[in-house]
C-alpha cells in the first residue's frame, strides 16, 4: 500500500463552522506533513509531524490546528476560517532511516479542496 | 535548502522526448536534486532524485552536470498524460533524524501536444 488517503475530497464550510480534514497512510512512515496550495501557486508547507510530535509550524494562524493521534493518522482541525483560506490542502508522508541515513521520497494524497463561504 | 530556477512553461510533441531544465547554482555538497510533478488538481507525485550521478527509472532520467549546478529531467517518450507542472527541488539528504520539508518553487508547466 503506497497511498496517502485524504478525506473529504471536497469541503464547503461557513466562517463560523468547525470542520476537520483527515489524512491516513499505512506505509509505516513516521513523518507527516500538511501543505496548502492556492490556485496556480506551488504547495506551501504548513506543519510537519515527526514521530507523532509537531516539529515544524510555519507560522500558521491558530485557526488551523493539527493533530497526529497515531503514526498512521494526521488531522487538521479548522475553526473560524476566512474566505482567503480557500485552497487545496495536501497531506504527505515520508520516512527517515537513522541507521542508514536514507530517506524515502514523500508520498502525497490527492488533497482536500476547501471552500470557505 | 538551495533555490532552483526553472522555465515557466514548455511544450513538447507527443512521442518526443521532453527535456526539462533546472538551475541550482547554490547547491551544497550534501544536497540532492528531486523532481516531482503535479497533474492538474492532484497531489504532487515523486519522479526521481539524484546526488551527482545520472539516474534512470521507469518514469524518467535525470542528468546532473558535473559541477552539479544544473540538471535536466528527461521524459523519453512524452504522452498527453505527462502534461503537468514539474517541480525541481533541492534538499538535504540523510542528516539528522528530524523530518525535512520539501520547498516547492514555481515549477515548469509542461504541455504535451498531440
Amino acid at each position: 500500500d503506497t497511498e496517502v488517503t485524504q478525506t473529504p475530497k471536497h469541503l464547503v464550510m461557513g466562517m463560523t463552522n468547525k470542520k476537520s480534514l483527515k489524512c491516513e497512510q499505512h506505509m509505516g512512515h513516521r513523518a507527516m506533513y500538511w501543505y496548502k496550495q492556492k490556485a496556480k501557486k506551488p504547495p506551501e508547507l504548513m506543519f510537519v509531524y515527526s514521530y507523532e510530535k509537531l516539529s515544524i509550524n510555519e507560522s500558521v494562524p491558530s485557526r488551523f490546528s493539527p493533530e497526529c493521534p497515531n503514526s498512521s493518522l494526521l488531522n487538521l482541525h479548522l475553526h473560524a476560517l476566512q474566505p482567503e483560506d480557500s485552497a487545496l490542502y495536501l497531506c504527505a508522508s515520508s520516512h527517515y532511516f537513522p541507521s542508514t541515513g536514507s530517506r524515502t521520497e514523500a508520498f502525497f494524497g490527492q488533497g482536500t479542496r476547501l471552500t470557505v463561504v | 535548502d538551495a533555490k532552483t530556477t526553472q522555465p515557466t512553461s514548455m511544450d513538447c510533441a507527443e512521442g518526443r522526448a521532453a527535456n526539462l531544465p533546472c538551475n541550482h547554482s547554490t547547491i551544497s555538497g550534501n544536497e540532492y536534486v528531486y523532481w516531482y510533478r503535479q497533474i492538474h488538481s492532484q497531489g504532487p507525485q515523486y519522479i526521481i532524485h539524484g546526488l551527482k550521478n545520472n539516474e534512470t527509472n521507469e518514469m524518467a532520467s535525470l542528468i546532473i552536470t558535473e559541477d552539479r549546478k544544473s540538471s535536466t529531467l528527461i521524459l523519453p517518450h512524452a504522452t498527453l498524460r505527462d502534461t503537468a507542472v514539474y517541480y525541481c527541488i533541492v534538499r538535504v539528504g540523510g542528516a539528522s533524524g528530524s523530518a525535512r520539508q520539501l520547498t516547492f518553487g514555481s515549477g515548469t508547466q509542461l504541455t504535451v501536444l498531440p
